[in-house]
């Protein structure tokens, strides 16, 4: 089975400033999907970014970007130029790209994020 | 267009009673899914419908939940005789094809609270 950690239970960031969030995963399997969800107090998951396993090129959405390291088994999230709004709780998720798993989400423990201002 | 959408937002249930979750999803998603949310910690996969189909339900965690979705559209998550270890945000989400690659989109979720 398939399990996702997030080893930061809090993160806090000045805004303007850099914040990266870690997250590990462990599977035997060489291709599936990563994702980082938002979940602001509105509960509201929102999608972040995404990355494919068999793609090499980091993942960039605007100020967000990710450190994919596959031999690791690793996915970071760097939020750069923070902003008061990305104050949330932040999901590390895995999915795999075999159907026989049904397309469902794997998600980690989160990582609550405080921005100061 | 609408996003999904759940109802109640909130619900608060004493212990033994039946409760009837709704989740109505973007209109024209094949795939719909349930995941419940504990206080405090990552939502974790309960069941899953391609259209009317319920695929997989390894993750419903007694036989007190299930979940139906008649018509491939509205979903109905039900809890019978609930118990405390019950209150948590059950979420739904529904994406537009069967692949792996379509996104969820998620609702609100529903916080069930069980006195």
């Amino acid at each position: 089975a398939q399990t996702v950690t997030q080893s930061q239970p809090e993160m806090s960031v000045q805004e303007a400033e850099t914040v990266t969030l870690s997250c590990t995963y462990d599977t035997s399997e060489s291709d599936y999907y990563l994702f980082w969800y938002k979940q602001p107090p509105s509960r509201q998951m929102i999608l972040v970014i995404r990355q494919e396993a068999y793609k090499q090129q980091n993942a960039t959405e605007n100020r967000f970007s990710v450190n994919f390291q596959k031999a690791a088994k690793s996915f970071s999230l760097k939020i750069s130029d923070s902003q008061l709004g990305d104050a949330a709780m932040y999901f590390c998720a895995y999915r795999s790209a075999d159907p026989e798993y049904g397309n469902k989400l794997v998600f980690g423990a989160g990582t609550i994020l405080r921005v100061k201002s | 267009g609408a996003g999904v959408s759940q109802s109640p937002r909130y619900k608060v249930a004493k212990r033994g009673q039946d409760v009837a979750l709704r989740c109505d999803p973007i209109s024209g998603h094949v795939s719909l899914f349930w995941y419940q949310q504990a206080l405090g910690q990552g939502p974790e996969f309960l069941t899953y419908f391609q259209n009317e189909a319920q695929l997989d339900k390894s993750g419903l965690p007694s036989d007190r939940f299930f979940a139906e979705r008649p018509e491939g559209s509205v979903s109905t998550l039900k809890i019978q005789r609930t118990q405390q270890e019950d209150s948590a945000v059950y979420l739904c989400a529904s994406s537009l094809g069967a692949s792996s690659y379509n996104e969820q989109f998620f609702g609100p979720g529903t916080r069930l609270t069980v006195l």
